[in-house]
């Protein structure tokens, strides 16, 4: 079985300053990692992916993300962040790279002007 | 490129009616997924569909329900539908039926109200 888990559900950030959402992950295997974020009204779209190889990924819009299988985790992360990056950012896994992926329950981003 | 284009995008149906919602993938993709995003479940994944088959199924009654046709476009339907089922309904396309090195893209969704 796998699951995501996103601890918080709000994260708060001031324009400019990096911004960290956090993701655990469980599978019973080699895990296949995705983000992807969601501005409202509209579907979700794809940040960056983590199959193997290097830890650190970067995506699109500047975000990138670091695998810590150890911890279990694969925290997105941004240097600096613009208003508008705020939106809600989900956490997904899948396992062996199938098309049906676990998604967590979300993190709603708010930076702060 | 066309995106994942989703129709209707706003349904408002009432308990007991069906409904069917239709999705066209990206050109070119072969693989279409449907997911149901509700404010209390979150994201759950409801099937997959690849040349025409379907390759994995979420944990969903059998109302609901999909298909694939030779141009990949998808339609699933929702039989005897009850309020639960008010959920945004998205879909994804991908090049293959294993996503590791594709990702999924995302249409807009339909947002299915029941009354």
């Amino acid at each position: 079985a796998q699951s995501v888990a996103q601890p918080e559900d709000q994260v708060n950030v001031a324009e400019g300053n990096p911004l960290t959402v956090k993701c655990t992950y469980s599978v019973s295997g080699n895990p296949y990692l995705f983000w992807y974020v969601q501005y409202p009204n509209r579907g979700l779209q794809f940040l960056l992916k983590y199959i193997t190889g290097d830890n650190l990924v970067k995506g699109s819009y500047g975000f990138e993300a670091e695998f810590n299988k150890s911890q279990t985790s694969f925290h997105l992360k941004k240097p600096s962040a613009l208003v508008s990056d705020s939106a809600l950012y989900f956490c997904a896994v899948s396992l062996t790279g199938a098309n049906n992926l676990f998604f967590g329950t979300g993190t709603r981003l708010t930076v702060i002007p | 490129k066309a995106g994942v284009t989703q129709t209707p995008r706003y349904l408002i149906k009432t308990r007991g009616q069906q409904v069917t919602l239709s999705c066209s993938p990206i050109s070119g993709h072969r693989s279409v997924s449907w997911y149901q995003q509700t404010p209390g479940q979150g994201l759950q994944f409801l099937f997959e569909y690849f040349s025409e088959t379907q390759r994995n199924k979420g944990n969903f009654p059998g109302r609901f329900s999909g298909r694939q046709f030779s141009n990949s476009r998808s339609e699933m339907n929702v039989s005897t539908l009850e309020l639960g089922d008010s959920a945004l309904y998205l879909c994804a396309s991908s090049l293959s039926a294993l996503g590791n090195n594709q990702p999924q893209h995302f249409g807009d969704g339909t947002r299915l109200s029941i009354l």
